[in-house]
């Protein structure tokens, strides 16, 4: 089982509504990605969890929140955010962070927010 | 800020090889060349990486100059469904931030029939 399971695969809500994105992995994988990807523009890096511990945070809003309950799962709970939080949602497992070997994406979440 | 430059488009007729430059003058010497790309609508794939030496498998084939200064990635007979955009990322074999895949604005490749 190679593949990264995103859902849902779009979604659409509010300003004041609160959702979740989710992301699941069967590979093993120890280290699990958020990505966003605004339209016609490359995948920025959100969050990184390296054994289900957030070791980075690109100076994401607080109205996204990750987690990550055990190593096959990550959430990303949103809240509160803004048309321009629109967007392409991608979630990545690699084996770990520091490793030479490879991310697998997701085929990613399409968050339209109202 | 990304660390390659590669052109912002290329075409590319079926059944003939695409050659897709990228150029990375600043790497350092424990930084690997990885090829991504990215299918309309999909997640980013995995191609190909280098550290030193040419690469083959069974999608591509990355020749790195001797320098290290610039790389190619080749897809030897490209089909229709092969159209992307294609990354070339530089990153280091880290637990830390320089460990990250940063993308860049890529290459789109179109192939055409």
């Amino acid at each position: 089982d190679t593949e990264v399971t995103q859902t849902p695969k779009h979604l659409v809500m509010g300003m004041t509504n609160k959702k979740s994105l989710k992301c699941e992995q069967h590979m093993g994988h120890r280290a699990m990605y958020w990505y966003k990807q605004k339209a016609k523009k490359p995948p920025e890096l959100m969050f990184v969890y390296s054994y289900e511990k957030l070791s980075i945070n690109e100076s994401v809003p607080s109205r996204f929140s990750p987690e990550c309950p055990n190593s096959s799962l990550l959430n990303l709970h949103l809240h509160a955010l803004q048309p321009e939080d629109s967007a392409l949602y991608l979630c990545a497992s690699s084996q770990d962070r520091g490793g030479v070997g490879e991310l697998f994406f997701g085929e990613g979440s399409r968050l339209t927010v109202l | 800020d990304a660390k390659t430059t590669q052109p912002p488009s290329m075409d590319c007729a079926e059944g003939r090889a695409a050659n897709l430059p990228c150029n990375h003058s600043t790497i350092s010497g424990n930084e690997y060349v990885y090829w991504y790309r990215q299918i309309h609508s999909q997640g980013p794939q995995y191609i190909i990486h280098g550290l030193k030496n040419n690469e083959t498998n069974e999608m591509a084939s990355l020749i790195i100059t001797e320098d290290r200064k610039s790389s190619t990635l080749i897809l030897p007979h490209a089909t229709l469904r092969d159209t992307a955009v294609y990354y070339c990322i530089v990153r280091v074999r880290s637990g830390g931030s320089q460990g990250n895949l940063i993308f860049g604005k890529g290459t789109k490749l179109s192939v055409k029939p």
